[in-house]
């Protein structure tokens, strides 16, 4: 049971380049989401998805794209980088979004971006 | 909207001392709450959660969290330090949205544990 997956670990980026960041779970959860972590932020909500086909806008959305095409997974895109973008990403999943399911979190994802 | 301020970006305590880390909410409907561990270089581990019934939780590795509604808090507490305690802890509220909800995170709380 490999659970949360994310790949790659680490990358880095020029300004301007686009990457997709890859997000795939095994524990057929409904809800997946995608987080930024930066020092003295905590984690910030980007994307999530509630199933297959429906996504939706965190907190932090701007200059990320998501789609669900599939229940396993969950891609963030980045079309344009820029060095704003330089954090730790972090994919997370749940059966659902319900209140009292905790979430199962990836290893992440360190991005910089020159 | 519900979210949560943890007091303190950087704890420091020596080994066998007591663990305190504190949170408090800000939620006008009774919240769903969790703490969540990270250790370097890695994801995020649940060590504990608040949902509704007994306000004392009881977690992982020792770990326990009162929720306090006239304190409007949700502070982590182990009895004795271990040096592999030192992390950094990440308080979190589940926030309902226009479809779903969410989990929204504290800024976070690196312990130190000294020898």
């Amino acid at each position: 049971n490999a659970g949360v997956t994310q790949t790659p670990k680490f990358q880095v980026l020029k300004t301007g380049q686009s990457m997709t960041l890859q997000c795939a779970q095994d524990m057929n959860h409904e809800y997946m989401s995608w987080y930024r972590q930066d020092p003295g932020m905590g984690l910030r909500l980007i994307h999530y998805s509630v199933g297959a086909g429906i996504t939706d806008q965190g907190e932090v959305p701007n200059g990320y794209n998501v789609s669900r095409s599939t229940t396993e997974d969950f891609p963030l895109r980045l079309l344009s980088a820029a060095p704003s973008q330089t954090s730790v990403y972090f994919c997370a999943s749940s059966y659902s979004s319900s209140r009292t399911h905790g979430y199962t979190f990836g290893s992440g994802t360190r991005l910089t971006v020159v | 909207a519900q979210s949560v301020t943890q007091l303190g970006s950087h704890v420091s305590v020596s080994e066998g001392a007591l663990v305190l880390l504190r949170c408090n909410y800000s939620s006008s409907v009774p919240p769903y709450l969790f703490w969540y561990v990270q250790y370097p270089n890695q994801g995020l581990q649940l060590l504990l959660k608040y949902t509704t019934g007994a306000t004392l939780v009881k977690g992982i590795n020792g770990f326990e969290a009162e929720f306090k509604k006239s304190e409007t808090s949700f502070h982590l507490t182990k009895p004795s330090a271990h040096m592999s305690d030192a992390a950094e802890y990440f308080c979190a509220v589940i926030r309902r949205g226009d479809s779903s909800y969410k989990l929204i995170f504290g800024s976070g709380t690196r312990l130190l544990v000294r020898p």
